[in-house]
């Protein structure tokens, strides 16, 4: 079964810009999940989607946002870019299995802002 | 907010020791996960142990959970140089109909050959 994958791999954007990162997940997981790693403050969740729907938002300005697809790809959208977005950008989907839920990673997206 | 804590921040093991990484947290929780980060690359996942378990096996890992204390360790027996990476644990917090994983900083292993 193909793993949780997220393109683009790499990415440099300028202060301002705008830009839009897509996370295919493991098929038949229904959740998905965006997390932020930098170095300063590790990982902080952004947000989670379950069958199109947004049902949990971490502490971040409306700049970052996100959907999800009916086929469960989803993409995540952040605007006026800022410095302090540079950052590792992970994407993990999960499985409903027995209540408890295990994550599985994409490779991540690293955008730099400059 | 960080909720998991590791300790200690780095390690730096001979191939063949035992490497032991602990984690502590502040709230109540369903269950906890520990993950495996090679330099600057997705998460692979290696351990969940719910919150009415005490101690969990996989190979060569070893977790504990004591609830009482709030803190979780992992221990990796007979390590080799692949187990270099960071580690980190995250604690499932979530509530009724959502899910939501809150990581500690992490531990960064090195394991010398």
């Amino acid at each position: 079964k193909a793993g949780v994958t997220q393109t683009p791999r790499y990415l440099i954007k300028t202060r301002g810009q705008q830009v839009t990162l897509s996370c295919s997940p493991i098929s038949g997981h229904r959740s998905v999940s965006w997390y932020q790693q930098t170095p300063g403050q590790g990982l902080q969740f952004l947000f989670e989607y379950f069958s199109e729907t947004q049902r949990n938002k971490g502490n971040f300005p409306g700049r970052f946002s996100g959907r999800q697809f009916s086929n469960s790809r989803s993409e995540m959208n952040v605007s006026t870019l800022e410095l302090g977005d540079s950052a590792l950008y992970l994407c993990a989907s999960s499985l409903l299995a027995g209540g408890f839920y295990e994550q599985y990673f994409g490779p991540g997206t690293r955008l730099t802002v400059t | 907010s960080q909720q998991g804590e590791e300790d200690p921040q780095a390690l730096s093991i001979q191939e063949g020791e035992n490497a032991t990484m602990n984690c502590s947290y502040k709230t109540s929780i369903n269950n906890l996960q520990w993950y495996r980060q090679n330099s600057g690359r997705g998460l692979v996942h290696l351990i969940l142990i719910r919150s009415n378990e005490r101690e969990k096996h996989s190979g060569r890992l070893r977790v504990t959970l004591d609830t009482s204390k709030k803190s979780s360790s992992l221990l990796i027996t007979a390590s080799r140089a692949a187990d270099t990476a960071s580690y980190f644990c995250a604690t499932d917090d979530s509530g009724a109909g959502s899910y939501q994983l809150t990581f500690g900083k992490g531990t960064k292993l090195s394991v010398i050959p």
